[in-house]
């Protein structure tokens, strides 16, 4: 069953505007960590930010916030004010806290497009 | 302070040949992951390092690829046999442990012919 789920191939917004781009889990852990991650096309992974499963309010890194709704296990992530070089892939992770590995566990990602 | 950093950045090698990618983490990280992306996906998980020791190999997807960290710092994926399907940008990151997140280098592309 596949863990991290982004629904959208890709997403396209105009300069200054809001994007929410989404992100499903599945897990049967308690305790677990989801992040996002930035891919521009030089190919790095850029954190963004991180949520962990037992933080009450939603995680925020200036114009990115996180909004994690646990009862639908989604943590979709919205980007403020998008500027052109947010233009990217965007993954969606999670760490499972069992069994001592911290492997992430990365979505298909989101191909974002902002436009001028 | 230096990000992670791995070399080489592109690796061209024949069907069948050995290869070494190599991985510098932050100074002072004790975690240390290799990860593999291939084309239009996620990067999926290889191996995890807790200091010298891989604590989760689970990844690995088969005894051709094989990786090492001997002091705790620097680590080595090393790939036998080199087929076709391991063409793929190979990422390694790492992490002062615990819920801390993933630093990620560059990453080596792996084009096998």
């Amino acid at each position: 069953a596949q863990k991290i789920t982004q629904t959208q191939p890709g997403m396209f917004v105009q300069e200054k505007e809001a994007v929410t781009l989404d992100c499903t889990y599945d897990t049967s852990d308690q305790s677990y960590g989801l992040f996002w991650y930035k891919q521009p096309s030089s190919g790095e992974m850029i954190f963004l930010i991180y949520q962990g499963s037992y933080d009450e309010q939603n995680a925020t890194e200036g114009r990115y916030s996180l909004n994690f709704q646990k009862a639908r296990k989604s943590a979709n992530l919205v980007i403020s004010a998008s500027q052109l070089g947010d233009s990217a892939m965007y993954f969606c992770a999670m760490r499972e806290n069992q069994g001592g590995s911290e492997k992430l566990v990365f979505g298909k990602g989101t191909k974002l497009t902002v436009n001028p | 302070g230096a990000g992670v950093s791995q070399t080489p950045s592109n690796k061209v090698t024949e069907k069948g040949k050995y290869v070494e990618l190599r991985c510098d983490p932050i100074s002072g990280h004790t975690a240390l992951y290799w990860y593999r992306q291939s084309l239009g996906q996620g990067p999926e998980f290889l191996i995890y390092f807790q200091g010298t020791g891989a604590a989760d190999d689970s990844g690995l997807p088969n005894d051709r690829f094989f990786a090492v960290r001997p002091e705790g710092s620097v680590s080595t994926l090393k790939i036998q046999r080199t087929e076709r399907g391991d063409s793929a940008v190979y990422l390694c990151a790492s992490s002062s442990g615990g819920p801390n997140e993933q630093y990620f280098g560059p990453g080596t592309r792996l084009t096998v012919t």
